[in-house]
């Protein structure tokens, strides 16, 4: 499975755009890069996903360089609420493994 | 949909004890995953079922852990017996889409066990 490298923590003003860089640089063709947020003592909660486009849903964007070896998830107006560890993952297409690495600690400050 | 559901939601059990925790997916989900999270190795697959099979237990920790998936709608984990290093929160999730891309994991609250 490729891994995924995070910062440790990132800090983030309210109403202002966070966004978190993952580095996957050992990512095969077939693996999805999946975000997955976890606020403190709940169960963690899907994002978004995507193979090599970029993708928009309702709670996030999620950039993929073209080379595929990293992406960027953003939140483009962070809420006191999008404070949390964020999850970066491969998966690895064919299998239902989510590997969970240590996150970024995302902390939104009014 | 109530979402997936764990219980009980807090266990302490005195060690030696057995311990058997329980989740119920989301109806029509066809595939379930036990995960453990602990300050030290953050969450970790333990198991995950396919169809009711189990399809990699690679992660589960030693034989004292067992999980069981009797129907769709209903999985134990049970750990026999408990020692101090097990107490963790453990999460069970379900989605599905097998084997599919775009595969979304809905997580239960989690239950938080204390073995002392």
């Amino acid at each position: 499975d490729a891994k995924t490298t995070q910062p440790t923590s990132m800090d983030c003003a309210e109403g202002r755009a966070a966004n978190l860089p993952c580095n996957h640089s050992t990512i095969s063709g077939n693996e999805y890069v999946y975000w997955y947020r976890q606020i403190h003592s709940q169960g963690p909660q899907y994002i978004i996903h995507g193979l090599k486009n970029n993708e928009t849903n309702e709670m996030a964007s999620l950039i993929i360089t073209e080379d595929r070896k990293s992406s960027t998830l953003i939140l483009p107006h962070a809420t006191l609420r999008d404070t949390a560890v964020y999850y970066c993952i491969v998966r690895v297409g064919g299998t239902d493994k989510l590997i969970f690495g240590t996150g970024t600690r995302l902390q939104v400050f009014p | 949909d109530a979402g997936v559901i764990q219980s009980p939601r807090h266990e302490v059990t005195e060690m030696g004890q057995e311990v058997t925790l329980r989740c119920k997916p989301i109806s029509g989900h066809n595939s379930l995953f036990w995960y453990r999270q602990t300050m030290m190795r953050g969450l970790e697959l333990l198991i995950y079922f396919n169809n009711n099979v189990p399809i990699d237990d690679s992660g589960m920790p030693e034989d004292r852990f067992s999980a069981k998936m009797p129907n769709a709608s209903f999985s134990t984990l049970k750990i026999q017996p408990s020692e101090p290093r097990d107490s963790a929160v453990y999460f069970c999730a379900s989605s599905d889409t097998g084997f599919g891309p775009s595969m979304k994991a809905f997580f239960g609250q989690g239950t938080r066990l204390t073995v002392v």
